[in-house]
């Protein structure tokens, strides 16, 4: 079974520092990866994707991740973060071998995202 | 703007008495999904539509139903909804079933059950 794994319940980042938000995963065949963000109260909105080819992949609002597939990781990062950016990130998986749940998403358990002005 | 829309934002009902919730989308996309979030969970799916097939998930109960009449809408019907139904309800839509098909999600319907 697929299965997601962010490490931290919450980070905690001053305004205009690089931020990263970790995530691991566990697939059986090929992973395709997806990072999404809610704000309170709202549903998810799409950052990014890895589906194959470069191991960077940016997306919206300035985030990018970076597909690492020897420490199967797949982190979000930002160069320079906003107090905007506060808010819980989910990371995503889906593989073929995921049997029933083939065509949902299996979320991480969400991180927080605080940032500090 | 093409979006999914989900009405009400925010519903209450009292245990035991079946409640709708309605999802639309502008997208024209072939699937459908139904999710639930739980307080501090992530969200797990409950079934979904490809076209008019539908798929459920082996752990979703069968309090849970699920309507799709046309292309634009589908609902998630309670039958008889309890304490631990009150959750966020996510609707989501993707073009296919393709893997690395994006979905993309409404802003949800708070349900409230007392």
């Amino acid at each position: 079974a697929q299965s997601v794994a962010q490490p931290e319940d919450q980070v905690n980042v001053a305004e205009g520092n690089p931020l990263t938000v970790k995530c691991t995963y566990s697939v059986s065949g090929n992973p395709y990866l997806f990072w999404y963000v809610q704000y309170p109260n709202r549903g998810l909105q799409f950052l990014l994707k890895y589906i194959t080819g470069d191991n960077l992949v940016k997306g919206s609002y300035g985030f990018e991740a970076e597909f690492n597939k020897s420490q199967t990781s797949f982190h979000l990062k930002k160069p320079s973060a906003l107090v905007s950016d506060s808010a819980l990130y989910f990371c995503a998986v889906r593989d073929m071998y995921s049997g029933g749940g083939a065509d949902g998403l299996t979320f991480g358990k969400g991180t927080h995202l605080i940032i500090q002005p | 703007d093409a979006m999914v829309i989900q009405n009400p934002r925010y519903q209450v009902t009292q245990f035991g008495k079946p409640v709708t919730l309605s999802c639309s989308q502008t997208l024209n996309h072939n699937v459908m999904y139904w999710y639930q979030q739980k307080s501090s969970q992530a969200p797990k799916l409950l079934f979904h539509y490809y076209d008019k097939d539908f798929n459920n998930e082996a752990d979703t109960p069968d309090n849970f139903q699920s309507r799709r009449p046309n292309t634009s809408f589908c609902f998630l019907d309670i039958r008889s909804p309890g304490l631990g139904d009150a959750a966020m309800y996510l609707c989501a839509t993707s073009r296919g079933r393709l893997l690395g098909e994006t979905q993309y999600f409404g802003p949800g319907t708070r349900l409230l059950v007392l």
